[in-house]
């Protein structure tokens, strides 16, 4: 099954733009849908948006404005870019596969600090 | 939006026991034209990413204990736990796939053991 690794900075500023990367290791991005997915302490999980392997995209239209997804099929990676953040972004952060998910990246703790 | 109301919040049953979480959609999320329900179900333990249990309402996914079955058609849906072990305290969520402009969860549900 496949294997996903993500990275990115995990403390930002109010204002800063998050930016994540996940690859996928021991499989192809072809044919499937690649998630972010995002969970607020003590919360269920909130889907931030997804690209498929020929790069279609849908957002959240909650977080539509300040998001953008992109994929790298040369190096088996997706990314995402969230940008003006606030408190209320705090979080932790996955990437997944799937429309039901079912590989899922170790997460990013995501927090912000003035 | 497709609204998961998962219940209840929160569960206590004794080893061996039977344990039962309910989802209900806010809209059917059953497509007709493959009879198949869109939801799937996951388990997560603290510091972990949701874990996948249950796909198209009933499909186990691969390595899953067949003491987890899931049921329920249309608007109503259900995660069974057979006889609870004392690793499956976790919490639960439900989540349906059936609007692919946005994908949306259960709130949780906390099991414990009594």
């Amino acid at each position: 099954q496949v294997q996903l690794q993500q990275w990115g900075a995990g403390l930002l500023k109010p204002a800063d733009t998050l930016s994540l990367t996940c690859a996928a290791y021991g499989g192809s991005l072809r044919g499937y849908h690649w998630s972010w997915i995002r969970q607020s302490p003590e919360k269920g999980p909130e889907w931030i948006g997804e690209i498929n392997h020929v790069g279609n995209i849908t957002y959240n239209p909650s977080l539509k404005s300040r998001v953008t997804i992109s994929l790298d099929t040369s190096k088996n990676q997706f990314s995402l870019k969230l940008r003006s953040m606030t408190a209320a972004d705090t979080a932790v952060y996955y990437c997944a596969r799937g429309y039901y998910f079912d590989s899922w990246g170790q997460g990013t703790l995501v927090t912000l600090s003035a | 939006d497709i609204v998961m109301t998962q219940s209840p919040d929160s569960l206590a049953v004794s080893l061996g026991e039977k344990a039962t979480i309910n989802c209900k959609s806010s809209q059917s999320v059953f497509y007709s034209s493959n009879n198949k329900n869109y939801v799937a179900w996951y388990q997560q333990k603290p510091g972990q990413p949701p874990k996948l249990l249950i796909y198209w309402a009933t499909t186990r996914q691969s390595g899953v204990p067949d003491r987890f079955s899931g049921s329920g058609s249309g608007t109503d849906f259900t995660l069974t736990i057979s006889s609870l072990q004392a690793e499956d305290v976790a919490v639960y969520y439900c989540q349906q796939y059936y609007s692919p402009l946005m994908y949306t969860f259960g709130q949780g549900t906390k099991l414990e053991i009594k």
